[in-house]
């Protein structure tokens, strides 16, 4: 059974360039999250996508985006990347309900110089 | 006030003894909690789900919730230089329908 998958591992981009990272659910999940853990801090929310709408948006500017598609996989878009962005980006999946705990994927890592 | 709160530690105990996370949240109307582990430069790890007022065991861990006092703690028993790592609470946010991650504790188990 096939758990969270994240590519890449891990990114290297600079100023004000885009990225794009990827992410497929476990088997049998509906609903990816996306989450964005700076060194030494707890994971912060994104956003959230079942059936292929954003369903919930933590504070993060509209630079990110995302999209689900119908095999429930998902991307996470960053525009005009900014050094601040640098961080472990988590995907996580679960099922539409609110007491249904997330598993996380490996995550990419990202820095932007 | 922050939506979930921990002390950031580092909390360091002897192996073998029990270690006690505490975390603190916010909204009053939460009904989902977990606790996850999550080792340097790993992704983080579900350890335990508790939903219901009072003390969830499993193996070595014991998740309690108090609702009324909006507390929910993780106890290591017997704890082992493995468990070193930084605990994460979890709380689902109902207003939010969103999940809320702490800050995290880092626990040191000293062999």
């Amino acid at each position: 059974d096939a758990g969270v998958t994240q590519s890449p591992t891990h990114l290297i981009k600079t100023r004000g360039q885009q990225v794009t990272l990827r992410c497929s659910p476990k088997s049998g999940h509906d609903t990816v999250s996306w989450y964005q853990q700076a060194l030494g801090q707890g994971p912060q929310f994104i956003f959230q996508y079942y059936e292929e709408e954003e369903r919930q948006r933590g504070n993060f500017p509209d630079r990110f985006s995302g999209h689900q598609f119908p095999n429930y996989s998902s991307e996470l878009n960053v525009n005009a990347l900014l050094l601040g962005d640098s961080a472990l980006y988590l995907c996580a999946s679960s099922l539409f309900t609110g007491r249904s705990p997330l598993h996380f994927g490996n995550g990419t890592r990202l820095t932007v110089t | 006030q922050k939506e979930v709160e921990q002390n950031s530690g580092p909390l360091s105990v002897p192996e073998g003894a029990i270690a006690s996370l505490n975390c603190t949240y916010s909204d009053r109307g939460s009904q989902s909690f977990f606790w996850y582990r999550q080792y340097s430069g790993k992704s983080p790890e579900l350890i335990m789900s508790i939903y219901s007022n009072g003390d969830k065991e499993d193996g070595r861990f014991t998740a309690q919730l108090n609702k009324a006092s909006q507390y929910v703690s993780l106890l290591i028993r017997d704890s082992q230089p493995s468990d070193s790592a930084t605990y994460l609470c979890a709380v689902y946010m109902e207003y939010g329908n969103k999940l809320v991650f702490g800050a995290g504790t880092i626990l040191r188990v000293k062999s």
